[in-house]
């Protein structure tokens, strides 16, 4: 079985512009969740989805927005991008399940430098 | 609102020998899941063990097993007989109601040859 599959693996952009990031999720699971990995700030959640809804948010500005499609495959926007964007950003999918066994598998990530 | 304390930065190992990484949590969930990941110097996250709020027994998964007390909210990971390719950054998370996971700030290990 195929894992979590984050494209692409690395990005250089610079001030102003904006990205989007892909995630492709393990065949079967539904939700999908993304983390911002930074030195100073560890790992953040930005968001979860679920059938194409997003169900949860974490406390970043709105330049941070994402989606889900009918296949389950997830993607995530950053506009207008800030030196402090630069970044390692994980994605996660996990199967349905009682909330707190929902096990997160990571992709491989996409390192985000932003000149 | 949930935390994860990882007090040890860093950590050394000799190999083949036992290590234990300590974990703190705290969380106003009733139910709740621990758990712990590996982050190589490639960037990706990998999965190591889960220990449920409600699960009696201790978790164990091959080498790693989850030493998890409870009443005094802890959930510390020991590695039995280390390996080189065990050198990495180990997470510690807690995953709540509100379906996100909560990191600590990691535990750099090394295994020493």
């Amino acid at each position: 079985k195929a894992g979590v599959t984050q494209t692409p693996r690395y990005l250089i952009k610079t001030r102003g512009q904006q990205v989007t990031l892909s995630c492709s999720p393990i065949s079967g699971h539904r939700s999908v969740s993304w983390y911002q990995q930074t030195p100073g700030q560890g790992l953040q959640f930005l968001f979860e989805y679920f059938s194409e809804t997003q169900r949860n948010k974490g406390n970043f500005p709105g330049r941070f927005s994402g989606r889900q499609f009918s296949n389950s495959r997830s993607e995530m926007n950053v506009s207008t991008l800030e030196l402090g964007d630069s970044a390692l950003y994980l994605c996660a999918s996990s199967p349905l399940g009682r909330e707190s066994q929902n096990i997160q598998y990571f992709g491989a990530g996409t390192r985000l430098s932003v000149l | 609102a949930q935390k994860i304390t990882q007090t040890q930065p860093g950590m050394f190992v000799q190999e083949k020998e036992a290590v234990t990484l300590d974990c703190t949590y705290d969380t106003s969930d009733p139910s709740y899941g621990l758990f712990w990941y590996k982050q190589p110097s490639s960037g990706e996250m990998i999965f190591l063990i889960y220990q449920g709020s409600y699960d009696q027994q201790n978790a164990t998964e091959g080498r790693y097993s989850l030493n998890f007390q409870k009443a005094r909210k802890s959930a510390n990971l020991v590695i039995s007989a280390s390996q080189l390719g065990d050198s990495a950054m180990y997470f510690c998370a807690v995953l709540g109601s509100a379906r996100q996971l909560t990191f600590g700030s990691g535990t750099q290990l090394t295994v020493l040859p």
